[in-house]
């Protein structure tokens, strides 16, 4: 089965930090991807979908970017209100699988 | 504004069977597809199924032949029926919505609602 593996599982950064999270797919998936946050206790928000088209209203320190089977989200200066779970999933196909999610936290 | 609220969640013995509904409004609902997707407690998301605007449906093998999406353009609901329940199948069940025209992430998805399944 597809599956798409993100990295790392768990980060601590210090606000105003450059912060990069990977996610990779078995297969190719074209552009067909897209980031979600998830805040504790709250709804998945997307951020970024088809790879790198930011959400209307998602703050532009985030950016999403990469291709056929590699991608990365980036916050580029991370803020206290960004602590949350972060997921990539695919939808090229079915199943739309997600990632197994990166936790972000203030050092 | 566009509104997803599901209900059915319940307290439920393995083998048993459950409905799950979604409510849906600020939106033209028959145009849209939708999806089920879960969450166990302190896990991931996990993408369970898809139905679109004309009933065609594809599922998780994890619920392949146990769970059944459908829905009611008339009463803009979406629902999705569960049999055979296992304790995995416990987890707060999200709708989530595709955007307009082409492109598969969700763009709206409802506050959730629990099943647990244990004896």
């Amino acid at each position: 089965d597809m599956q798409m593996t993100q990295s790392p599982s768990s980060l601590s950064a210090s606000v105003g930090d450059r912060v990069t999270i990977t996610c990779r797919a078995s297969q190719g998936i074209g552009n067909y991807l897209a980031w979600y946050q998830q805040k504790p206790g709250k709804v998945p928000k997307v951020l970024i979908y088809d790879a790198f088209t930011l959400q209307s209203g998602v703050p532009s320190r985030f950016s999403g970017s990469g291709s056929g089977t590699d991608f990365t989200l980036t916050i580029s200066s991370l803020q206290p209100e960004d602590v949350a779970t972060y997921y990539c999933q695919k939808y090229d196909t079915v199943p739309r699988t997600f990632g197994q999610g990166t936790k972000v936290e203030i050092k | 504004e566009v509104q997803l609220v599901e209900s059915g969640g319940d307290l439920v013995q393995p083998g048993g069977s459950l409905r799950l509904s979604c409510a849906a409004s600020g939106f033209t609902y028959s145009d849209y597809e939708m999806n089920w997707v879960r969450q166990a407690p302190g896990k991931g998301l996990e993408w369970i199924s898809y139905i679109n605007a004309v009933t065609t449906a594809y599922y998780a093998d994890s619920v392949k032949g146990r769970f059944t999406v459908s829905r009611d353009n008339a009463k803009n609901s979406l629902y999705l029926h569960m049999d055979s329940l296992r304790v995995e199948d416990t987890a707060l069940y999200y709708c989530a919505r595709d955007p307009p025209g082409p492109g598969g992430h969700f763009d709206y998805w409802g506050r959730g609602t629990l099943v647990t399944v244990s004896s």
